[in-house]
């Protein structure tokens, strides 16, 4: 059946650091993904979506490009700041529902 | 902005005892969910539903129970607490299948059971 795969984390960045978070996917047929963010204490949220092959998505500097040669969605930032400190579910869209990766935690130092 | 509540951030409940964890959105939303999200594993899909009074078995179903009377409410049900049920339960909504497939989601209920 179809699934998804993140890195395992914790992953630990200082301010600046440039991020990478890994995500592969098996899937039939052509799914939407998405990466979604959770800080502490709150639900989650949709950071990007993309939703056919080499679109890319893009919001408060994260970047994600859909491979399909690859299966790939990597979720990448340039420099990541201290209030980026959360956890990262990729996601692609199954039938009439979600599947999830498992969660990559990002914690980042001043 | 789409929004969706949780009727408890907290809870903590004695084995055995009948849960309700109750979801809204305002949005006018068919489609809901419920998950429950535990270390390791990711979210996992209990139930959801795509219009009032129908239901759908999503991948861990059993122990649960969910109930959607009005379109706007969506209501997760433990007939008998267990301490293996202890998670982080999120709800989400969607605006129609196949009408673009974003979730949201609301805060989360964390349950204990002892």
């Amino acid at each position: 059946g179809d699934s998804v795969t993140q890195m395992e984390g914790p992953v630990t960045l200082s301010e600046e650091a440039f991020l990478t978070i890994n995500c592969t996917y098996t899937a039939t047929g052509y799914p939407s993904l998405f990466w979604y963010v959770q800080y502490p204490g709150e639900g989650l949220q949709l950071l990007l979506k993309a939703t056919k092959a080499d679109d890319k998505g893009s919001n408060k500097g994260f970047e994600a490009t859909y491979r399909k040669e690859t299966t790939s969605f990597h979720l990448e930032k340039g420099s990541v700041q201290v209030s980026d400190s959360a956890v990262y579910f990729c996601a692609l869209s199954g039938v009439g529902k979600l599947i999830f990766g498992t969660g990559t935690r990002l914690q980042v130092f001043p | 902005d789409v929004k969706v509540t949780q009727s408890s951030r907290y809870l903590v409940k004695r084995t055995g005892e009948k849960v309700f964890l109750e979801c809204v959105q305002d949005m006018d939303h068919e489609n809901m969910f419920w998950y429950r999200q535990d270390p390791g594993l990711g979210l996992r899909l209990i139930y959801f539903s795509y219009d009032v009074k129908m239901k759908e078995k999503g991948d861990i179903p059993e122990g649960y129970s969910v109930s959607r009377e009005k379109k706007e409410r969506f209501s997760l049900i433990l007939e008998s607490a267990s301490t293996n049920q202890t998670s982080m339960y999120l709800c989400a909504s969607r605006e129609e299948r196949g009408r673009g497939e974003t979730q949201y989601f609301g805060p989360g209920t964390r349950l204990l059971v002892l």
